[in-house]
């Protein structure tokens, strides 16, 4: 089964800062892969699905990239709503598998 | 707009079967456009994907759980089922369901619900 290993698991950060999350697939996945944000009692929330595609009402500081085994999502300047835990999620016809999530906190 | 509900018994004994329900309002169960999913997350660990089903009724399970696990949906109710047969504390988890879009990747969720197996 092909593993995802997410970094880092926690990440202080401040109002303004640019911060990038990693995903790492233990073989190569193509850019099948998409990125949740999810907040505590809440349904997690899809922000970018095929390594680099921007959802639909997603602000544009967020953004991801990568192909192959390498992927990162980086925001360009946190604002306050961002504080969450991010999600990468490995997927395709048959199989799925999850980082372990990263939660971002305010340094 | 989409909308997904689980429901279901917070509390399951080890040995019976977890069942829960997903209502979902805003989109069709019965659309060909779209899979039906069931995801959990333990408390403290990462999200598991437990299966798919489609309109049709076809499933996909994950392989470590597919020998316990069956989907089923109700058009009429427009409603999709999760049962996990001789569930242990390994079981206790938010569960999630999901709709996945026909590239494969899931598009909304519901806000989960906890089931605690515990005697």
């Amino acid at each position: 089964d092909i593993q995802m290993t997410q970094s880092p698991s926690t990440l202080s950060a401040s109002v303004g800062d640019r911060v990038t999350i990693t995903c790492r697939a233990s073989q190569s996945i193509s850019t099948w892969l998409a990125w949740y944000q999810q907040k505590p009692g809440t349904a997690p929330k899809l922000l970018i699905y095929k390594a680099s595609s921007l959802e639909s009402g997603v602000p544009s500081r967020f953004s991801g990239s990568g192909s192959g085994t390498e992927f990162t999502l980086t925001i360009s300047s946190l604002q306050p709503d961002d504080f969450a835990t991010y999600h990468c999620l490995r997927y395709n016809p048959y199989s799925y598998s999850f980082g372990q999530g990263t939660k971002l906190e305010i340094k | 707009q989409v909308q997904l509900q689980e429901s279901g018994p917070g509390l399951v004994k080890p040995s019976q079967t977890l069942s829960l329900t997903c209502t979902v309002s805003g989109d069709s169960v019965s659309s060909s456009t779209y899979y039906w999913s069931w995801i959990r997350q333990p408390a403290g660990k990462a999200l598991e994907w437990i299966g798919r089903i489609y309109s049709n009724g076809a499933t996909n399970y994950s392989p470590s759980l597919k020998s316990r696990v069956s989907m089923s949906l109700d058009t009429s109710e427009n409603q999709f089922f999760l049962w996990i047969n001789s569930v242990t504390a390994a079981d206790t988890a938010v569960y999630y369901c999901a709709r996945v879009t026909y590239y494969f990747y899931m598009d909304v969720w519901g806000r989960g619900t906890t089931v605690t197996v515990s005697s």
